[in-house]
Parts: structure tokens; sequence; C-alpha cells
């Protein structure tokens, strides 16, 4: 069965800086989605980036970015340029491509910013 | 565009107590879930649906029913509630493939 892994309960980072995030998953297959959400403490989940497992390139969106590696089987999430906005839970997710399309979620990271 | 809107946003049960949680999406998603979250852990997937009349369980599906009459609509019924039960429940839509999940706002139960 497909796991996602995040090891860090919680992460703080200075306003401005860099930080990144780690997951891990294990899984048997060859290709997938992977995702990552935020949820602020008004409690919506929110999209903050994709990537498809069959792509060498690293997704980016804005100051997000991803650093996938397949082989290590490693999604981290880089956030360039932090601010007070970031601050929320940040989710890890996986999904298979069969024909169910569901989600596996790890236990989420805590993002604090300091100003 | 109103998305996945789920009612009601907060509840408090007392045991044994039965209620369903309604959610609704207009983008004409095959895919919807039902998630809860509970503090120091990922969403867990209680029941989900692959289209109109097709329902699946989840990896926590006990003391939940779900149905699927219309592309629209996916209730989530608690039988007879317990204090295990007390979580944020979320729904979700999708159409599939790369697409992300849209979820609702959530539902914060509490069971007395």
């Amino acid at each position: 069965a497909q796991t996602v892994t995040q090891s860090q309960p919680e992460m703080s980072v200075q306003e401005a800086e860099t930080v990144t995030l780690s997951c891990t998953y294990d899984t048997s297959e060859s290709d997938y989605y992977l995702f990552w959400y935020k949820q602020p403490p008004s409690r919506q989940m929110i999209l903050v980036i994709r990537q498809e497992a069959y792509k060498q390139q690293n997704a980016t969106e804005n100051r997000f970015s991803v650093n996938f590696q397949k082989a290590a089987k490693s999604f981290s999430l880089k956030i360039s340029d932090s601010q007070l906005g970031d601050a929320a839970m940040y989710f890890c997710a996986y999904r298979a491509l069969d024909s169910n399309y569901q989600l596996i979620w790890g236990a989420g990271t805590k993002l604090i910013i300091k100003p | 565009n109103a998305g996945v809107t789920q009612t009601p946003k907060f509840q408090v049960l007392k045991t044994g107590q039965s209620m369903t949680l309604q959610c609704a999406q207009d983008m004409n998603h095959e895919y919807m879930s039902w998630y809860r979250q509970d503090p120091g852990m990922g969403l867990r997937l209680i029941h989900y649906s692959v289209g109109a009349g097709i329902t699946d369980q989840g990896e926590v599906p006990n003391g939940y029913n779900v149905s699927r009459s219309t592309t629209e609509d996916f209730p989530l019924r608690l039988l007879s509630a317990a204090p295990s039960q007390t979580s944020v429940y979320f729904c979700a839509s999708h159409e599939g493939g790369n697409q992300p999940q849209h979820f609702g706002d959530g539902t914060r139960l509490s069971i007395l």
C-alpha cells in the first residue's frame, strides 16, 4: 500500500527567507501524481503545486517550487521569500493512476513565519 | 461559481444521535470524497464515489454511510454518533487524472 510521510511536524522561518518542507512516499507504481496543499487557520484546503511523475522537470508556481526525486521517492516543497501569509499547515498528497483517483495524505507540517 | 458547498459548518450532537452532512458541487465532477481530519493526522478517507450510483469504502468507513443519487450531491450519514467521531469533515470533488481536488470549507462536528 502507498504511504506518504512528512517527517517535520513543525518548521519555522524568518520572513523573506527560504524554507524547504520534506515529503517522502512509498509506491511500486511508475506513474502517479503528487500534490502540496496548504491549510491556513481558516481551515480551507488550497492547492499549492502539483507534479506528474512522468515529468522530469520540477514544477514551479511563483515563490513555490518542488524538488522531485523520483528514484528517492522524495517530493520536497521550497518556499522562497517567505511571507506572513504563508503561515499554515502544509500537506503532501499522492494519487495513483488507478480508476479511483483517490489521494493518500501525509500528516502535515505546520509552518511558522517569524516577522 | 460556488464550487463545493458543505453544510452545516458546525454541529454538536449527543452520543447515539444520527445526522447527515450535506455536500454539493456544481462543477460536474465525477469523483467525490469524504475525509475526516483529526489533530496531528493527515486527512483520512471515509467513503468515495466515482460517479452517480457508485460508492466505495475508504480507510475509515465504520459508522458512516453514503449515497450518490446525482452527480452533484454526496451526503454523509452518521448512523449513531460516537465521541470518537468528533472531528472536522471535508468533502472534495475532482475530475480525475492530474486535476486537483476541490474542497468544501469543512464541518466541525462535536459528539458529546
